[in-house]
C-alpha cells in the first residue's frame, strides 16, 4: 500500500468553526489531491497541488483552502464549516511516468467529517 | 473537458454469476482509463488500468475490462463473482496530459448468496 495517512479519521464539529484535515505521504510524490465523496456524486476534486506551494482549484473548491509547505504534507482547511460540507474526504497522490504522463492515483483511507 | 458515465447505479447479482459494470466516457483527446473499487468504510483501491497497448486489460481479483475506442466504453467484467466482491466500483478517466482524474458516480455491486 502507498504510504498515505489522513488525520483525523473522524471528526464532528459545529457550523461556523474552522477545520483542518491533514494528508501525509511517504512516497515523495509530486502531485497531491483532495476529494470529497458524497452519495450519488462519486468523488469530486476540491483542490490539488503540483508541487510545494503550488496549488490550484478543483470543481468544488468554494469554502475550502489548501496549503502545501513541504512535499509530504497537504492540508485542507474549511474556513467556516457548514452542514453541506459533511462528507468523506479523501487525499490522493500521483507521480509522472517516464513519458511525463500521469498514471494512477493512490488514495488515503479517508476522513469522515460531520458538521452539526 | 472529459466526463464519465456509469450506466447503472446498482447491480445486484447472485454468487457465481457473471457480471458486467458499464462505463462510457467522453473526451476530445486520447485517454487513460481506470477502475477503482471501494469496500465498505475503506478508501479506493486500483482494480485495473488502460494506458495503451492491448485493449483487454486484466486486473486484480479476476476482473478484466475492455477498452473500446469506437464506442468510448470501458466496461468491467468478471465471469464468476463472490460475496467478497460486494463493493462500490468507480470508473475514472484522465484525458491526454491532464493529470486530473474524472470519476463516474459509482456502481454498487451487491453479490447475494
Amino acid at each position: 500500500d502507498a504510504g498515505i495517512t489522513q488525520s483525523p479519521r473522524h471528526k464532528v464539529t459545529e457550523t461556523g468553526t474552522p477545520v483542518t484535515l491533514r494528508c501525509h505521504q511517504t512516497e515523495n510524490h509530486r502531485y497531491m489531491y483532495w476529494y470529497r465523496q458524497d452519495p450519488g456524486h462519486g468523488l469530486r476534486l476540491i483542490h490539488y497541488s503540483y508541487g510545494v506551494k503550488d496549488t490550484d482549484k478543483g470543481e468544488v473548491s468554494d469554502g475550502y483552502s489548501v496549503s502545501r509547505s513541504k512535499t509530504e504534507d497537504f492540508l485542507l482547511t474549511l474556513e467556516s464549516a457548514t452542514s453541506s460540507q459533511t462528507s468523506v474526504y479523501f487525499c490522493a497522490i500521483s507521480e509522472t511516468g517516464t513519458s511525463g504522463l500521469h498514471f494512477e492515483q493512490f488514495f488515503g483511507p479517508g476522513t469522515r467529517l460531520t458538521v452539526l | 473537458a472529459q466526463s464519465v458515465t456509469q450506466l447503472d447505479s446498482q447491480v445486484p447479482v447472485f454468487e457465481e454469476a457473471p457480471v458486467e459494470l458499464r462505463c462510457n466516457y467522453s473526451s476530445s483527446v486520447s485517454v487513460y482509463l481506470f477502475w477503482y473499487v471501494q469496500y465498505p468504510n475503506q478508501g479506493l483501491q486500483l482494480l485495473l488500468k488502460y494506458l495503451s497497448g492491448s485493449t483487454l486489460v486484466k486486473g486484480i481479483n479476476g476482473f478484466e475490462a475492455e477498452f473500446n475506442k469506437s464506442q468510448t466504453s470501458f466496461h468491467l467484467r468478471k465471469p464468476s463473482v463472490h460475496i467478497s466482491d460486494t463493493a462500490e466500483y468507480f470508473c475514472a478517466v484522465i484525458g491526454g496530459s491532464n493529470y486530473k482524474l474524472t470519476f463516474g458516480k459509482g456502481t454498487l455491486l451487491t453479490v447475494n448468496p
